[in-house]
């Protein structure tokens, strides 16, 4: 079975701070990976999304993640976070056999003005 | 698109109730799930549907809670007596091509 991890709970940042959330995945086999986006009182919408090809995927809004098949792992990333980047984010996994999207638990990010 | 489409967006019901929440996929997507979303239980995919047939209903809470798709434009979850502990917001989401696209959510409370 797949899982995703999601390795911090609660990211707390100034304006224009570096932003990397981590994301481990377990699945040895092709998988499709995303990335999305909760603001608040919203719903979830996708913010990048990997499913070959170059490993670093560029997404709306200056972030960009990198697979790293080896590490199994796809973690996002921003040069300079905003103070509208508050949200959560969730990263997920679609195995090619399988049914359903895997999504991990989330991370809330709190940027501050 | 409209995108996915969810009714009621809001809902306030009573302890015992029964509760029916609707979803209309975009058109052509062919997969549909809901999920639920608490704070204490975070997203928790209930069931979905390939082809209007459901695949896996594992995350079904208990024999309260049922859903159908009886056809490709339509999908309803129920819940039959509803619990204080089923106040959450549910997202419907239908897939294309691995991307899930999410319903504004239908938010329940029950009191």
């Amino acid at each position: 079975a797949q899982s995703v991890s999601q390795h911090n709970h609660h990211v707390i940042l100034s304006e224009a701070a570096s932003l990397e959330l981590g994301c481990n995945y377990s699945y040895g086999g092709t998988v499709n990976l995303f990335w999305y986006v909760q603001y608040p009182g919203q719903h979830l919408q996708l913010l990048l999304k990997y499913f070959s090809g170059d490993p670093l995927v560029k997404g709306i809004k200056g972030f960009e993640a990198e697979f790293i098949k080896s590490k199994f792992s796809f973690n996002l990333r921003k040069p300079s976070v905003q103070w509208s980047d508050t949200a959560e984010y969730f990263c997920a996994v679609n195995a090619l056999n399988a049914g359903k999207s895997t999504f991990g638990d989330g991370t809330t990010l709190t940027v501050k003005p | 698109d409209a995108g996915v489409i969810q009714s009621p967006r809001h809902e306030v019901t009573e302890m015992g109730q029964e509760v029916t929440l609707r979803c209309k996929p975009i058109s052509g997507h062919n997969s549909l799930f809901w999920y639920r979303q608490t704070m204490m239980r975070g997203l928790e995919l209930l069931i979905y549907f390939n082809n209007n047939v459901p695949i896996d209903d594992s995350g079904m809470p208990e024999d309260r809670f049922s859903a159908k798709m009886p056809n490709a434009s339509f999908s309803t979850l129920k819940i039959q007596p509803s619990e204080p502990r089923d106040s959450a917001v549910y997202f419907c989401a239908s897939r294309q091509n691995g991307e899930l696209f999410f319903g504004e959510g239908s938010r329940l409370t029950v009191l």
